[in-house]
């Protein structure tokens, strides 16, 4: 079973520009999540999807983040425009169930100069 | 709201001597599952253990145990006989069975050294 892949690995753009990273979760689960680790601070949730559905965006940052799910399959993150602030690395996990356990991608490393 | 704290930024241990890597949290919750992850200079994030709060027993995983104590709130990871292979940062997370997402500890990196 193929896992948790995330593309790009790595990503540095320019303040202002739009960088979209992508999520490809394990096949069959509903569930995907993104998180995020900003300048070696503690990993924190940004939403979940189920399915195609925002479950819970309650840790988007602002609206300069903009996550879709289209077709309940791989996912998006688009940021517009980038800041500073938002280098960091950006993880994606799936589960099959919101209570199964929740598997991770490798990241993005996302650098904004 | 839960927070998890690794108090332990870096830990460094012989090989094939046992360490052991601690967790503390803070939740009102009593239905929850709590993880170890390990995160590699290559970057992906691998599952190391998994506890159910409602299991009394400590779970296992070959030669990586934990020390569950639910009324204390700590959770430590102990890895015994270690490997140069277990160099990699270690996150503590507490995931929440109602909400569905995980609360992650700062990390604790870990070196082994031969």
């Amino acid at each position: 079973e193929a896992g948790v892949t995330q593309f790009p690995s790595h990503s540095v753009i320019e303040k202002g520009q739009t960088v979209t990273l992508r999520c490809d979760p394990i096949s069959g689960h509903d569930n995907l999540y993104w998180y995020r680790r900003v300048m070696g601070k503690e990993i924190k949730f940004l939403l979940h999807f189920v399915k195609e559905s925002k479950q819970d965006e309650s840790g988007m940052p602002n609206n300069r983040f903009l996550a879709e799910r289209t077709g309940g399959t791989y996912s998006t993150l688009k940021v517009q425009p980038a800041e500073l602030e938002d280098s960091g690395v950006y993880f994606c996990a799936s589960s099959r169930q919101l209570q199964e356990t929740q598997y991770f991608g490798p990241g993005t490393r996302l650098l904004v100069l | 709201a839960q927070t998890v704290t690794q108090s332990q930024p870096e830990m460094s241990v012989q090989e094939a001597e046992t360490v052991t890597l601690s967790c503390t949290y803070d939740t009102s919750e009593n239905n929850y599952y709590l993880f170890w992850y390990k995160q590699p200079p290559s970057r992906q994030m691998i599952l190391v253990i998994r506890q159910e709060a409602y299991k009394q027993q400590n779970a296992t995983e070959n030669r990586f145990s934990v020390n569950f104590q639910k009324a204390a709130k700590s959770f430590s990871l102990k890895i015994s006989d270690s490997q140069l292979g277990d160099t990699a940062m270690y996150f503590c997370a507490f995931f929440n069975t109602n909400a569905g997402k995980s609360t992650f500890g700062d990390g604790t990196t870990l070196t082994v050294k031969p």
